[in-house]
């Protein structure tokens, strides 16, 4: 079964610093990856998605991931962190007919 | 478009009841899924309407079900509510013509609390 780990429960940043937030994958196959934000009392945003095209995938508020395959992760990051990027963000992986399965999720607070 | 919308938004029940969400899924999406979050457990799958049709199912206890309508709108039915079932409960829509590619539309939520 696929699964994701995102390392680290908690991160906290200065604001203007570089954000990196972890998600690492297993699957037999290439997988669907996608990262989402939520703020609170709110739903889940698509951030951004890879489906097997550039392994490099900008997405929306500055972010971008880069799907590397040797390490089976796919990393989450932004260059300058702003403090509207407090939130909570979620990997998830799909293949298949299988149903999104999410990571625990990481808590990003951006100090100012 | 106007997004994904649920009701009620916050739901207060005793051990016991039963409750039932709603969802509106995106104009022209048909596909529905729902998902119950709590900090314990993290994000997880109930089920996927497609088309009036479950096409997918979670690891959960029958006491959850669904249903999807010909206007695409879903609901979801606990029975015999017990406190761990105090949780956001999340609806999502797509498409549903794509595969597990598709962007997934969420709703804001219903918060349900069991006392």
């Amino acid at each position: 079964a696929q699964s994701v780990t995102q390392l680290g429960s908690h991160v906290s940043v200065s604001e203007g610093a570089l954000v990196l937030l972890r998600c690492n994958y297993s699957s037999s196959v290439p997988p669907y990856l996608f990262w989402y934000v939520q703020y609170p009392n709110q739903g889940l945003q698509l951030l951004l998605k890879y489906t097997s095209a550039a392994t490099l995938v900008k997405g929306i508020n500055g972010f971008e991931a880069e799907f590397k395959k040797s390490e089976t992760s796919f990393h989450l990051t932004k260059p300058s962190a702003h403090m509207s990027d407090a939130a909570e963000y979620f990997c998830a992986v799909s293949k298949g007919n299988t149903p999104l399965v999410f990571g625990k999720g990481t808590r990003l607070s951006v100090i100012a | 478009k106007a997004g994904v919308t649920q009701t009620p938004r916050y739901l207060i029940k005793t051990r016991g009841q039963q409750v039932t969400l709603s969802c509106s899924p995106i104009s022209g999406h048909r596909s529905v899924s729902w998902y119950q979050q709590t900090p314990g457990q993290g994000l997880q799958f109930l089920f996927e309407y497609f088309s009036e049709t479950q096409r997918n199912k979670g690891n959960f206890p029958g006491r959850f079900s669904g249903r999807q309508f010909s206007n695409s709108r879903s609901e979801m039915n606990v029975s015999t509510l017990e406190l761990g079932d105090s949780a956001l409960y999340l609806c999502a829509s797509s498409p549903g013509t794509s595969g597990n590619k598709e962007t997934q539309y969420f709703g804001p939520g219903t918060r349900l609390l069991v006392l």
